[in-house]
């Protein structure tokens, strides 16, 4: 089954403690991207990568970083979480070189105390 | 000013009813359009492109106007399971990002 995979899908910590969110697909795409999403705000693309070795900034990168080391895999790294990063975070990933759409991971809550 | 705005609503409806939602995008080279659709905090996940020509998909149909850098997303017939935030989602020329909008909120009511 096709699919992008996040995990954890739930996760509460304390502010300082690094963290890292999984994301995986199984489509081979080359395009993979992280979003989060906060009340009246909708999704803001924090990262995205177009390929292997290949990452970029989205509209709100920071205290975030990510690494793009195989096609498949696209972690999201929060070196030292504060409360403002409290958050419902997606990953997504599609083809790239055209009008593709994208496919979203089920989601990962994340509490920050 | 933000790149995508959508009236938050809530829209609420009896079922039947017919629904339009609007969605506003500020650059003017955007090159690709969607409507995705998401319940309750759970993954987007697309409802349908919007091509330049309108396309229609069942009950629902999605309009393109570039010269007033708006589109639209038009449900016929709703029923209960319409219900949901429908998030409108525009890219720049190179596909390198998206935007979204923050999404309408759809009630269809027995």
């Amino acid at each position: 089954e096709a699919q992008v995979t996040q995990n954890p899908r739930y996760l509460i910590t304390v502010t300082g403690k690094k963290l890292t969110v999984t994301c995986s697909q199984n489509m081979n795409h080359e395009y993979m991207s992280w979003y989060r999403q906060d009340p009246g705000l909708g999704l803001r693309q924090i990262y995205y990568s177009m390929n292997v070795e290949v990452t970029d900034k989205g509209d709100v990168p920071e205290g975030y970083k990510v690494s793009r080391k195989e096609k498949r895999n696209f972690p999201l790294i929060l070196e030292s979480p504060s409360p403002n990063q409290t958050s419902l975070y997606f990953c997504a990933s599609r083809e790239t070189g055209g009008e593709e759409t994208q496919y979203f991971g089920p989601g990962t809550r994340l509490l920050v105390l | 000013r933000k790149e995508v705005e959508q009236d938050p609503g809530p829209f609420n409806v009896p079922e039947g009813a017919t629904v339009a939602f609007n969605c506003t995008y500020s650059n003017s080279a955007s090159q690709s359009f969607f409507w995705y659709r998401q319940d309750c905090r759970k993954e987007p996940k697309l409802l349908m492109s919007v091509y330049s020509s309108g396309n229609e998909d069942g009950r629902f149909t999605a309009q393109l106007n570039r010269a007033s850098q708006y589109i639209s997303l038009l449900i016929r017939d709703s029923k209960l399971s319409d219900s949901a935030t429908y998030l409108c989602v525009v890219t720049p020329p190179n596909f390198n990002k998206f935007y979204f909008g923050s999404g309408t909120k759809l009630n269809v009511k027995p």
